[in-house]
Parts: structure tokens; C-alpha cells; sequence
């Protein structure tokens, strides 16, 4: 079984400032732990992954994420917020004993960026 | 570009209508996507896993006669909500599934029953 904790349903951060989403997760198995943005009325979008090797993953508009095994966590950053930045996080667990591509999705965190 | 296609956005329609939605994979061969509930300020709640010429899979709780799953060509699954209600209206997404790589996500459909 797998699961993942988001912790914070909102996060506000001035626009500039450092973005820390955070996202702990369970997983029985070597976990495969991704990052998706979601924007009103649209669906996700990949923003990086983790599979295997380098635990420190770089994704698409700035963002990256660390897995630390040793914390069970996959907490995500950025050095500066956008006002585009603004959307819905989802942290997501899967693995491969799973049906293929099957994925648990934590409730997700509103990100709002003021100006 | 996009990857998968997911049609219509919108819907409204009258309670007890049956309303059908199209998820296409237009670059990969889609053996396996999932259909996904939204609810607002919520996550995503897997609802069934389409497998292309076989029965879906349905989550525990989801009506599997409410919701009719069809994936007969390796490009395109289809849910249908069968006699839809006003709890019915949601957000409903699919993806597609690549083994241990991520999901390519539909764009979502709004549906909402009056």
C-alpha cells in the first residue's frame, strides 16, 4: 500500500520569495514520486519525477524536488515565485508492483503568490 | 503538443441523460489509461482503470453500472455516466498510463446536471 501526505492545503508566499511545498509519502516498495501542477479547469501537467538515481530532480519553470528516503519526503521549491505560479500542487506516489502507470495522489496545495 | 485528448470540456444536461466522454491517446498506444473524479478543492479519486479489450477495473465504491468504461482501440476509451444525477456533477479526468513513467492527463471534463 502507498499513500502520500501533503502537508499545508494552502501556502501563500509574496511574489520573489522561496516556495516550499512539502509532501511525505508511504510506500512498501522503492517509491517512483512525482510533482503535478493543475490550473482551474485544465488537467495536470508534469512539473518533474523521481525514479532512481540523482535524488535532487529538476523539473519545468524553475521547480525542483529532493527525495530524502531517510524522511520519506519529496518536498518541492522554488527560489522565487511567480505570479504564474499560482495553481494547484499534487504529490504523487507509484509503484512498480502496481497496475502499470497507477498512481495515489495526495489532496494537493493551493499555491497563491501575492504581489 | 498535446498527448491526450479528452472531449468534450463542458457538459450540462438534465438529470436522467446519459452522458458519454471520450479520452484518445493520439501518440502512444494507450493499453492502459485511468478515469479520474475531481471534486472542488479536491484530488483526483481514481474511479477505473480502462484496459484496452477487457473490463475495466473499478475502484471499491464506484458503481461500475453507473459508470460504463469502453476501451476497444488502443487510441481511445470512453466513460459513460448512465442516467446522470446532480451528485454526479464533478470534474472528470483521464489519463493515460506508461508503466512506471508518468501520466499524460487530459485537458478534463466539466460535467453538470441540473
Amino acid at each position: 500500500a502507498q499513500s502520500v501526505t501533503q502537508l499545508g492545503s494552502h501556502v501563500s508566499v509574496s511574489e520573489g520569495a522561496l516556495v516550499l511545498l512539502r509532501c511525505n509519502y508511504s510506500s512498501s516498495v522503492p517509491p517512483y514520486l512525482f510533482w503535478y501542477v493543475q490550473y482551474p479547469n485544465q488537467g495536470l501537467q508534469l512539473l518533474l519525477k523521481y525514479t532512481t538515481g540523482a535524488t535532487l530532480v529538476k523539473g519545468i519553470n524553475g521547480f525542483e524536488a529532493e527525495f530524502k528516503k531517510s524522511e520519506t519526503s519529496f518536498h518541492l521549491t522554488k527560489p522565487s515565485a511567480h505570479m504564474s505560479d499560482a495553481a494547484e500542487y499534487f504529490c504523487a506516489v507509484s509503484d512498480l508492483s502496481t497496475n502499470a502507470g497507477k498512481s495515489t495522489f495526495g489532496d494537493g496545495t493551493t499555491l497563491t503568490v501575492k504581489p | 503538443g498535446a498527448v491526450v485528448s479528452q472531449h468534450p470540456s463542458w457538459v450540462i444536461c438534465k438529470s436522467g441523460t446519459s452522458v458519454k466522454i471520450e479520452c484518445r491517446s493520439l501518440d502512444f498506444q494507450a493499453t492502459t489509461m485511468f478515469w479520474y473524479r475531481q471534486f472542488p478543492k479536491q484530488s483526483l479519486m481514481l474511479m477505473a482503470t480502462s484496459n484496452e479489450g477487457s473490463k475495466a477495473t473499478y475502484e471499491q465504491g464506484v458503481e461500475k453500472d453507473k459508470f460504463l468504461i469502453n476501451h476497444a482501440s488502443l487510441t481511445l476509451s470512453t466513460l459513460t455516466v448512465t442516467s446522470a444525477h446532480p451528485e454526479d456533477s464533478s470534474f472528470y479526468i483521464c489519463s493515460l498510463g506508461q508503466g512506471n513513467q508518468p501520466q499524460h492527463f487530459g485537458d478534463g471534463t466539466r460535467l453538470s446536471i441540473l
